[in-house]
This record gives C-alpha cells, sequence and structure tokens, in this order.
C-alpha cells in the first residue's frame, strides 16, 4: 500500500532564509509520481512541483526545488529565499501510474516564516 | 485559463439533510478526482471520474455518491448528512489518467453540518 511520511509537524524558517521540508514514501510500484502542494489558510491547495520517478534530474520550479533520492524513497522539498507569504501547511503527496489518479497524503508540515 | 472551480464556497447544512457540490475542471481536463479533508483524518480521497465513469473509490460509505457530465464538470452528493461529514471537499483536475500528469485543485467547499 502506499504510504507517505511527513515527519515535521511544524518548521519555523527566517525570512530569506532557505527550508527544506521532508517527506518519504513508500511504493512497491515502480512507477509513480510525486507532488507537493501548497495549502494556505484559505485552503485552496496549490501545485508547487512535480516529480515523475522516472524524471533522471530534481525538478525545479522558481524558488522551489525537489530533491529526489530514489534509493531512499525521499522527495523533500526545499523552498530558496523563504517569503513571508511562504507560511503556510505543505503536503507532499504520490500517485501510482496504474491508471488511478489517485493521490495519497502525508500528514502536512506547517511552515512558518518569520521576518 | 481558468483554473478549477468549485461551488459553493461554504455550506452550511442541517443533519439527515442532503448537499450537492459541483467541481468544473480546467478546460481540456477530463480527469475529476474528489477529496475530503478533516483536521483528524487529513485529506482522504472519495473517488475519481475520467470520461463520465467512475474509475476508483475510495473507502467512504454509499453516502457519498458523484458523477460527471459529458462536459467534464462533476458533483458529489452526500446524502443523509452527519456531524463527521464537516469538512473541507476539494477536487482535483488533470488531464487523464495517462500517468505523467500534473494535478490542480479548487478552493474547495467547507461544508458545516449542524
Amino acid at each position: 500500500a502506499q504510504k507517505i511520511t511527513q515527519t515535521q509537524p511544524g518548521m519555523f524558517v527566517q525570512e530569506k532564509e532557505a527550508v527544506t521540508l521532508d517527506c518519504t514514501y513508500d511504493t512497491s510500484d515502480p512507477s509513480y509520481g510525486l507532488f507537493w502542494y501548497k495549502q494556505p489558510s484559505s485552503g485552496e491547495m496549490i501545485f508547487l512541483i512535480y516529480q515523475g520517478s522516472y524524471d533522471q534530474q530534481n525538478a525545479t520550479e522558481g524558488r522551489y526545488s525537489l530533491n529526489f533520492q530514489k534509493a531512499r524513497k525521499s522527495a523533500n522539498l526545499v523552498i530558496s529565499a523563504s517569503q513571508l507569504g511562504d507560511s503556510a501547511m505543505y503536503f507532499c503527496a504520490m500517485r501510482e501510474m496504474g491508471g488511478s489518479e489517485k493521490l495519497v497524503f502525508g500528514k502536512g508540515t506547517k511552515l512558518t516564516v518569520n521576518p | 485559463k481558468a483554473g478549477v472551480t468549485q461551488t459553493p464556497r461554504y455550506l452550511i447544512k442541517t443533519r439527515g439533510q442532503q448537499v450537492t457540490l459541483s467541481c468544473s475542471p480546467i478546460s481540456g481536463h477530463r480527469s475529476v478526482s474528489w477529496y475530503q479533508q478533516t483536521p483528524g483524518q487529513g485529506l482522504q480521497f472519495l473517488f475519481e471520474y475520467f470520461s463520465e465513469t467512475q474509475r476508483n473509490k475510495g473507502n467512504f460509505p454509499g453516502r457519498f455518491s458523484g458523477r460527471q457530465f459529458s462536459n467534464s464538470r462533476s458533483e458529489m452528493n452526500v446524502s443523509t448528512l452527519e456531524l463527521g461529514d464537516s469538512a473541507l471537499y476539494l477536487c482535483a483536475s488533470s488531464l487523464g489518467p495517462m500517468g505523467d500528469t500534473e494535478a490542480f485543485f479548487g478552493q474547495g467547499t467547507r461544508l458545516t453540518v449542524v
């Protein structure tokens, strides 16, 4: 069964510093996708970044990068140059490529950016 | 390009009533998935539709149902509401079950059952 683990319930970072949010996953499917979403207090789930299991390079999207270590089954999100607006819940999710769009989510990490 | 639109944004219902939530996916997207988010259980998968067919269903009672129309818009229905159904309901839109595709969410419908 698929499983996503986010071990950091809360994280604090100073504005303009980088922060890493941890995510480990468990799956027996060799083909899968990994996602990170940001959820501000308004509730909307904002797509940040995607990494396919066969992608050779780590995904990057602006200030977001995904540190993908396949052998360790980890997919950590790195946010560079944190901004106050980055304060939110962050969710890691996985989808197995068996033809379903179902996402399995971790419990999330609450990030607080301090001025 | 419009994003995923969920209506209504907020809803208050009484125990025992039924409710219908709507989700319009991104233009060109044919897959819609629904999720329930509660503080206790986190984000849980409800069901997934593609081309008007339910492809996958989560572990929820039969009171939860859904459908998808030919224009890819989807509705989910919850009958005989219970207090525990109070949650944020999110729908996700994607191109389809072709594997390597991104999924985008709407703003959600916050349902309160009193």
